[in-house]
């Protein structure tokens, strides 16, 4: 049973438009979310992260909404670039307990000019 | 810059054979994990370890073993691989806190025959 769902396996946009990246999550014991990247042959990158106390957050071109209500959250990217293209995970961790993240499946995000 | 490393970057291993993973971070973090990623199931945790000499079970331990007996190297092992066990896995280590972002290793691909 996947607590975190990401369920567009791939998305392909043009060069400089907006690249919306969608999950959706079951369990409302999670308070913090984050989107990591992935190029291929290398490990995942830490992208953006949102507290459950905020519904928004920002960094630059990339911009994290989350919906606490819908059990939804998303990463905008705006322009999008070549260089986006990778693998896209979002993930989220329970309050109390340590540092152990739950994982989507991915999306991969192709920028083509 | 926070490094982890992994022993390996292929491994192509027999049916019963015993394998060793190795990891190393170099930021003196806390936290280390070992998740294996698998095409349309994302990023699944082994295990973790949040001390030297400690363990926990993540959400797929079954058939694995951890070691951690210095703070920087984290060890997973499979004490008798099994084509089931063919995988990408990726090391990640952290900070002591909650929200600390998870550093990855490049990852190892291992091919069970």
């Amino acid at each position: 049973d996947q607590q975190v769902k990401q369920n567009s396996p791939s998305l392909s946009v043009q060069e400089g438009r907006i690249s919306i990246l969608n999950c959706d999550y079951t369990n409302s014991m999670f308070d913090y979310f984050l989107w990591y990247k992935k190029y291929p042959a290398e490990g995942p990158t830490f992208l953006i992260s949102i507290s459950s106390i905020k519904d928004k957050n920002e960094d630059g071109r990339f911009t994290v909404f989350l919906n606490k209500s819908a059990k939804h959250l998303s990463l905008h990217i705006v322009p999008s670039q070549p260089g986006d293209s990778a693998v896209y995970f979002c993930a989220a961790s329970r309050s109390g307990g340590y540092n152990k993240l739950i994982f989507g499946a991915g999306t991969r995000l192709a920028v083509h000019p | 810059d926070v490094k982890v490393t992994q022993s390996s970057r292929y491994l192509v291993k027999r049916t019963g054979e015993k394998v060793f993973l190795e990891c190393v971070q170099d930021m003196d973090h806390e936290n280390m994990f070992w998740y294996r990623q698998d095409p349309g199931l994302g990023l699944r945790l082994i295990y973790f370890s949040y001390d030297v000499k400690m363990k926990e079970k993540g959400d797929i331990p079954e058939g694995y073993s951890v070691s951690r007996e210095k703070k920087e190297r984290f060890s997973l092992i499979l004490e008798s691989a099994s084509t089931n066990q063919t995988s990408m896995y990726l090391c990640a280590s952290s900070m002591g806190g909650k929200t600390e972002t998870q550093y990855f290793g490049p990852g190892t691909r291992l091919l069970v025959l």
